[in-house]
C-alpha cells in the first residue's frame, strides 16, 4: 500500500504571495491532519479534516486554511506569506471511521517551504 | 492544556548498547494515546511505537519498548541493541480524547548512535 504523498516537496516563495500544498492520504484513510515544523516552535498542529469537514483547528491565524475533497485528498493554503511561515509542513493520515475516533497517524515526507 | 516534555535534547549511545529516552506529559484525561515517532535526517516522520493509556501492559515492537507509568505521567522509550540506522530525532506525542486528529509533540531528542 502506498504511503502518504505530499506535493510539492520543495517550494520557494516571496513575502506576500500565497501557496497551496497538497496531501494524498494512504488508500482507505479518511482523516488528514496538518502540522508545521520549525526549529523554534517545533511541531505544531494546524488542522484536521475528516469527511470533507474541518474537525479540529490549531492556534494559527486565518491566513492558514485547508480543505478536503471527496477522495480524502487535502490541500492547505497559506495566503499573504510571511518570513516566519518558512517551515516543513507535514501531513498525516489515519483510518479513523468516525469523527471522534482516535487512530494512529502516518506521515508524509513533508513540503519544505522557504519564504524570501 | 496538555503538554509533553522531553528533557534530553541530545543523547548518544554506542552501537549494540541500550539507551532510554525520557518523556513526561501533563493531562487531566484518563483515556488517551501516547506515541513515539522517529525523524531521521530525511525528515520523514516514522511511527516507532504506540501505547493506549487504558492498557497496563507496556508496548513492545522488536528492539523498541516503552515504560509507561500512568500515575507518574511518564512514557520512556528503550532502544535495545542500538543500530546506526537508529540515529534520528525522536518525538514523544500525546493524543487526547477531546482533540481527535491532533498530536501534541514534545521538543524532541536527537539520538546519535556511534560505531
Amino acid at each position: 500500500k502506498a504511503g502518504v504523498t505530499q506535493t510539492p516537496r520543495y517550494l520557494i516563495k516571496t513575502r506576500g504571495q500565497q501557496v497551496t500544498l497538497s496531501c494524498s492520504p494512504i488508500s482507505g484513510h479518511r482523516s488528514v491532519s496538518w502540522y508545521q515544523q520549525t526549529p523554534g516552535q517545533g511541531l505544531q498542529f494546524l488542522f484536521e479534516y475528516f469527511s470533507e469537514t474541518q474537525r479540529n483547528k490549531g492556534n494559527f491565524p486565518g491566513r492558514f486554511s485547508g480543505r478536503q475533497f471527496s477522495n480524502s485528498r487535502s490541500e492547505m493554503n497559506v495566503s499573504t506569506l510571511e518570513l516566519g511561515d518558512s517551515a516543513l509542513y507535514l501531513c498525516a493520515s489515519s483510518r479513523k471511521t468516525s469523527g471522534r475516533a482516535r487512530e494512529t497517524q502516518y506521515f508524509g515526507p513533508g513540503t519544505r517551504l522557504l519564504v524570501l | 492544556a496538555q503538554t509533553v516534555t522531553q528533557s534530553q535534547p541530545e543523547m548518544s549511545v554506542q552501537e549494540a548498547e541500550t539507551v532510554t529516552l525520557s518523556c513526561t506529559y501533563d493531562t487531566s484525561e484518563s483515556n488517551y494515546y501516547l506515541f513515539w515517532y522517529k525523524q531521521p535526517p530525511s525528515r520523514q516522520m516514522i511511527l516507532v511505537i504506540r501505547q493506549e493509556a487504558y492498557k497496563q501492559q507496556n508496548a513492545t515492537e522488536n528492539r523498541f519498548s516503552v515504560n509507561f507509568q500512568k500515575a507518574a505521567k511518564s512514557f520512556s522509550l528503550k532502544i535495545s541493541d542500538s543500530q546506526l540506522g537508529d540515529t534520528a530525532m525522536y518525538f514523544c506525542a500525546f493524543m487526547g480524547s477531546g482533540n481527535t486528529g491532533k498530536l501534541i509533540f514534545g521538543q524532541g531528542t536527537t539520538l546519535q548512535v556511534k560505531p
